[in-house]
C-alpha cells in the first residue's frame, strides 16, 4: 500500500462548479499537508499548506485535514477554465515531502 | 525573485550514454531536492541536500544515479549508462527550513 492515496482522475467538470479533491494516508506522523498545482510542462505550485487538523480557505480555495480518518480534500468554488491542472497532495515526512500521484482537473466552459 | 532553475529543459539521450541534469536552486535556500515524475507515477522522492548535513540518498532508485551539491548552491544529478526506464521529468526543489518547497520546470529525459 502506498503511503499517500489519490484518484488519478481525470475529473471533467463545468465552469462554475465546486470540485472536490482528496487524498488518503496511512502514516499517522505526518503533521504537514500540502497541495500544490501543476499545469503541463511546468514544475508543481504551492497552493494551500496545512498544519494539523482542520480548515484553511483562501479565495475560491479550502484545504481540509482530517487527521482521524487520514484523509485530506482541496475544494474548488466557483471553478474555472484556468483552473484545469493536476492537483497534487503531498505530507512532510520525517525531511522530505511525500506526494499522491496528483488528479488531473479539466474545466470546460 | 528568481525561481528555482533546471537544466536542460529537455534532454534525449540514448540508451547507455550519460547524462547530466543541473538545477540552479533559490538564493538562501539551504534545503535542495531532486524528485522523479513518470507518467500515472506521482513524484518520487530520489535525494534530499540539507546544508552542509550528508545527503539523504535514500530514493535513489540504483547506483547508476549520483547527486552532488557543489558549494551549498547548484547540485548535478547524474545518471549514468542510461536505460529506457530512466525516461521521466526530473524535478529540482529548494525550500528554506520549515518551509515549502519551490519547484523548477523539469527536465524531461527520454532515452532512446
Amino acid at each position: 500500500q502506498k503511503e499517500v492515496e489519490q484518484d488519478p482522475g481525470p475529473l471533467s467538470v463545468p465552469e462554475g462548479a465546486i470540485v472536490s479533491l482528496n487524498c488518503t494516508y496511512s502514516n499517522s506522523a505526518f503533521q504537514y499537508f500540502m497541495w500544490y498545482r501543476q499545469y503541463s510542462r511546468k514544475g508543481p505550485e504551492l497552493l494551500m499548506y496545512t498544519y494539523s487538523s482542520g480548515n484553511k480557505e483562501d479565495g475560491r480555495f479550502t484545504a481540509q485535514v482530517d487527521k482521524s480518518s487520514k484523509y485530506i480534500s482541496l475544494f474548488i468554488r466557483d471553478s474555472q477554465p484556468s483552473d484545469s491542472a493536476t492537483y497534487l497532495c503531498a505530507m512532510l515526512g520525517t525531511d522530505k515531502l511525500i506526494f499522491g500521484t496528483g488528479t488531473r482537473l479539466q474545466v470546460f466552459p | 525573485g528568481a525561481g528555482v532553475s533546471q537544466s536542460p529543459s529537455n534532454k534525449v539521450t540514448e540508451k547507455g550514454k550519460d547524462v547530466e541534469l543541473r538545477c540552479d536552486p533559490i538564493s538562501g535556500h539551504t534545503a535542495l531536492y531532486w524528485y522523479r515524475q513518470s507518467l500515472g507515477q506521482g513524484l518520487e522522492f530520489l535525494i534530499y541536500f540539507q546544508g552542509n548535513s550528508a545527503p539523504d540518498k535514500s530514493g535513489l532508485p540504483s547506483d547508476r544515479f549520483s547527486a552532488e551539491r557543489t558549494g551549498g548552491s547548484v547540485s548535478t544529478l547524474t545518471i549514468q549508462r542510461t536505460q529506457q526506464e530512466d525516461s521521466a521529468v526530473y524535478l529540482c526543489a529548494s525550500s528554506r527550513p520549515g518551509s515549502p518547497l519551490h519547484f523548477g520546470n523539469g527536465t524531461r529525459l527520454t532515452v532512446t
